[in-house]
């Protein structure tokens, strides 16, 4: 089965403190993405990658920048937190192709919460 | 953009009746695909069933079905004989078929729905 690990389950961080949260895929899935998730708002895309060094903004990249350096990990950088970036943060991945029978692969997420 | 709407933010159920949870999504595209996924208290999503617009039968999977109706742009998700396994948040999402933005979710808001034993 495919496995999809974030570094951290529960992460407290201070206001303007720089955060990496890191996300690692197993099976050499193309495209991995990271979602945050608040209650009343549901899942919101803020980046995703389709490839090694490419990336791609989603719905609300404001205050976050990614990093993929490598196929499997996909890492999510708050340059200077902030309170209201605190949230559960989910990783997922999968492979590239037209749809038809991809799947997507999450991570348990990580509680991030800053003060 | 497509949105995804789920207006039922909980939802409540005795053990073994059946409950339908709600999802409508706005688009513009004649072919997408749909999912609902489960988010149990352990937080990793796991996909309950899939339905391809273009295909008119409502998918099922087990005890899990969907009522799609294209022209309505609704999509509900129906649980029969629910089990206390079912607690769970529940996510309507939506996946455009083509192109580099074909690869993300956009989901609805969720639903949790609890099972009364």
């Amino acid at each position: 089965d495919v496995k999809v690990t974030q570094s951290s389950r529960y992460l407290v961080k201070r206001t303007g403190e720089k955060v990496f949260l890191e996300c690692v895929q197993d099976m050499d899935h193309e495209n991995m993405f990271w979602y945050r998730q608040d209650p009343g708002l549901g899942l919101r895309l803020i980046y995703f990658s389709y490839d090694v060094k490419m990336k791609e903004k989603g719905d609300i990249p404001e205050g976050y920048s990614v990093s993929r350096e490598k196929k499997e990990r996909f890492s999510l950088i708050l340059e200077s937190a902030s309170t209201n970036q605190t949230s559960m943060y989910l990783c997922a991945s999968s492979l590239f192709g037209t749809g038809r029978n991809e799947k997507l692969f999450f991570g348990s997420g990580t509680q991030l919460s800053v003060l | 953009a497509q949105t995804v709407t789920q207006s039922q933010p909980e939802m409540s159920v005795q053990e073994a009746e059946t409950v339908t949870l709600s999802c409508t999504y706005d688009t513009s595209e004649s072919d997408y695909y749909l999912f609902w996924y489960k988010q149990p208290p352990s937080r990793q999503m796991i996909l309950v069933i899939r339905q391809e617009a273009y295909k008119q039968q409502n998918a099922t999977e087990n005890r899990f079905s969907v009522n799609f109706q294209k022209a309505a742009k609704s999509f509900s998700l129906k649980i029969s004989d629910s089990q206390l396994g079912d607690a769970a948040m529940y996510f309507c999402a939506y996946r455009s078929p083509l192109g580099q933005g074909a690869q993300k979710l956009v989901f609805g808001q969720g639903t949790r729905l609890t099972i009364n034993p």
